[in-house]
């Protein structure tokens, strides 16, 4: 069964701190590795890695892929409160998206 | 440009009852997704249409069904609701593999 599994699920961390958080899958058929912010409702989109090695950048996030080792990491540096939210990774495998339940993160000022 | 919109924002049933849920895609987009999401967890895969065809059913039970008019808009059919069918209710419109969501459907069943 298709599976994505993220850590930590909760994280709190003081600003001006980097933290790392961490997606393994397990997708079928898999296409694409996402990231999404959801701060209140709506999960903004934040990342779409498609291959190994080559990290994205927007700002103060980055995002690598590993698809040997199934693996992906999402940076935040030099963190500020606006960053507190949850953060879900999804595998996409075209007929369907699955998401991990995400990781918590609260940014302490 | 106007983002995915979702209607209605908040919806209190009892159990037994049906409900639609509505959402209308960014311009362009074809594909169309459906989530729910119980509050600590992740989104969870309902259904996806493009082109106004099912493409993919997560395995949710039959009582839930959905279908894509030709403007790409789409509905969400839940019937005899249960009370574990409280959550929030997610579409996504799609374009070359990206999601985009709306702000949801937030279903409270008493």
């Amino acid at each position: 069964e298709d599976k994505v599994v993220q850590s930590p699920l909760s994280l709190v961390v003081h600003e001006g701190d980097t933290v790392t958080l961490n997606c393994s899958y397990e997708v079928t058929n898999f296409r694409s590795l996402l990231w999404y912010k959801q701060e209140k409702k709506a999960p903004t989109f934040l990342f779409m890695l498609t291959s190994s090695g080559i990290e994205k950048k927007s700002g103060r996030l980055s995002s690598i892929l590993d698809k040997k080792e199934l693996f992906s990491i999402l940076n935040i540096t030099a963190t500020q409160t606006g960053d507190s939210a949850v953060y879900l990774c999804a595998g996409n495998r075209d007929d369907k998206i699955i998401f991990g339940k995400g990781t918590r993160l609260h940014i302490l000022p | 440009d106007a983002g995915v919109t979702q209607s209605p924002t908040h919806l209190i049933k009892t159990r037994g009852q049906q409900v639609t849920l509505r959402c209308s895609p960014i311009s362009g987009h074809k594909s169309v997704s459906w989530y729910q999401q119980v509050l600590g967890q992740g989104p969870q895969f309902i259904f996806q249409y493009y082109e106004k065809e099912e493409r993919g059913r997560g395995n949710f039970p039959d009582r839930f069904s959905a279908r894509q008019f030709p403007n790409y808009s789409s509905e969400l059919n839940v019937n005899a609701l249960l009370l574990g069918d409280s959550a929030l209710y997610l579409c996504a419109s799609s374009f070359a593999g990206k999601l985009f969501f709306g702000s949801g459907t937030q279903l409270s069943v008493l």
